[in-house]
């Protein structure tokens, strides 16, 4: 069964600093991986993917998640951390193995809270 | 391009009222899905369509039911509300890929339910 795990309910971050968050996750055949983030009272916003292709995947805002395949593992990264970025971030995964016209079903993590303070 | 639009924002219902939650899509998306969101448990699938025509359970459909209106509406609905359905309710759809495939989704701003 596919499954995605964000070990971390909360991270805690200065301004200007790196920060990391952290995803796991678990399919059957290749993965799709997704980041998106959620600020207070809104939907969710597409950050970024991978699908196939370079293990560094650059999106938005400055982000940007390394895919270790051995590891299974999709950290969100970004090298200098704002205030502004301070949101709900969720990690998902869609099994590689989709028939078609399955609708490409996403798992979600929990959700990572990270907080940016001055 | 208003991209994924939901009515209602907000709605307070009392325990075994109905009401239907819409969602628009203006992208051309072929797959639409409704998720719920509760604390600390992420996103859930409730249910979604892969393409006009056809709608499939996701991963919590009890008490729910919907309808794919057409290409760009996908409706859900509360036939008799629980207290247990409180939650924020948000749509999303995604296009096909030229190899078929899904996309990414797109969401919409969601809507605030709360069963008394």
């Amino acid at each position: 069964a596919q499954s995605v795990a964000q070990p971390e309910d909360q991270v805690n971050v200065a301004e200007g600093n790196p920060l990391t968050v952290k995803c796991t996750y678990s399919v059957s055949g290749n993965p799709y991986l997704f980041w998106y983030v959620q600020y207070p009272n809104r939907g969710l916003q597409f950050l970024l993917k991978y699908i196939t292709g370079d293990n560094l995947v650059k999106g938005s805002y400055g982000f940007e998640a390394e895919f270790n395949k051995s590891q299974t593992s999709f950290h969100l990264k970004k090298p200098s951390a704002l205030v502004s970025d301070s949101a709900l971030y969720f990690c998902a995964v869609r099994d590689g193995i989709e028939f078609y016209n399955q609708g490409g079903k996403l798992i979600f993590g929990q959700g990572t809270e990270l907080s940016v303070k001055p | 391009n208003a991209g994924v639009t939901q009515t209602p924002k907000f709605q307070v219902l009392k325990t075994g009222q109905s009401m239907t939650l819409q969602c628009a899509q203006d992208m051309n998306h072929n797959s639409m899905y409704w998720y719920r969101q509760d604390p600390g448990m992420g996103l859930r699938l409730i249910y979604y369509s892969a393409s006009e025509g056809t709608t499939d359970k996701g991963e919590v459909p009890n008490g729910y039911n919907v309808s794919r209106l057409n290409k760009r509406e996908f409706s859900l609905r509360l036939e008799s509300a629980a207290p247990s359905q409180t939650s924020v309710y948000f749509c999303a759809s995604s296009a096909k890929t030229s190899g078929g495939y899904t996309d990414t989704q797109y969401f919409g701003p969601g809507t605030r339910l709360t069963v008394l």
